[in-house]
């Protein structure tokens, strides 16, 4: 696609479960970012990727957030045993190679009741 | 650690009037970049503005311009002739140049509202 791509747009979950967001970059970019907006705050940086591997995973809260990146594509965010501070946008950007500029995705509004 | 800092949660402008966003930092380096992304309500981030710290012009995109001071770590963002369609949420961010840290640091962002 022509930009990066989020998918659920909204997410409504119970405490205790697992969800998964996911995120398409746009084409041939070979970095990936994930970021966190609650409410009222602005963007909290989670984990970064190059191609597959993470060297940077320093943003993410606890052990029950983890995310895996196949192909040097697809990016898959994974929350478990969610929580109500889980509750927030979850927002993936792109960029080509190590560029500058990050390009982001319309983000993942996750609610957990 | 870099930090940022946008003190003004809201602002208002008329429409076809001036607005000046703040946006101050800290950083003990030399060479990094800075940013400032709009976000309507669809939650899309875009980009408006960029600038490099190791140039001393100020950058300019058509309506959009900044104060890049250097010395004094701000990077305020100026709108002109302000259009309905700039309401939204402004977000300040830096960027290190250093080798192994490309994750933006955000402002809290400022909201705008744009009066008809």
């Amino acid at each position: 696609g022509a930009g990066v791509s989020q998918s659920p747009s909204n997410k409504v979950t119970e405490k205790g479960k697992d969800v998964e967001l996911r995120c398409d970059p746009i084409s041939g970019h070979t970095a990936l970012y994930w970021y966190r907006q609650s409410l009222g705050q602005g963007l909290e940086f989670l984990i970064y990727f190059q191609g597959n591997s993470a060297p940077d995973k320093s943003g993410l809260p606890s052990d029950r957030f983890s995310a895996e990146r196949t192909g040097g594509s697809v990016s898959t965010l994974t929350i478990q045993r969610t929580q109500q501070e889980d509750s927030a946008v979850y927002l993936c950007a792109s960029s080509l190679g190590l560029g500058v500029t990050q390009y982001f995705g319309p983000g993942t509004r996750l609610t957990v009741l | 650690a870099q930090t940022v800092t946008q003190s003004q949660p809201e602002m208002s402008v008329q429409e076809a009037e001036t607005v000046t966003l703040s946006c101050t930092y800290d950083t003990s380096e030399s060479d990094y970049y800075l940013f400032w992304y709009k976000q309507p309500p669809s939650r899309q981030m875009i980009l408006v503005i960029r600038q490099e710290a190791y140039k001393q012009q100020n950058a300019t995109e058509n309506r959009f311009s900044v104060n890049f001071q250097k010395a004094a770590k701000s990077f305020s963002l100026k709108i002109s002739d302000s259009q309905l369609g700039d309401a939204a949420m402004y977000f300040c961010a830096y960027r290190s140049s250093t080798s192994g840290t490309y994750k933006y640091i955000f402002g809290t962002g400022t909201r705008l509202k744009v009066l008809a």
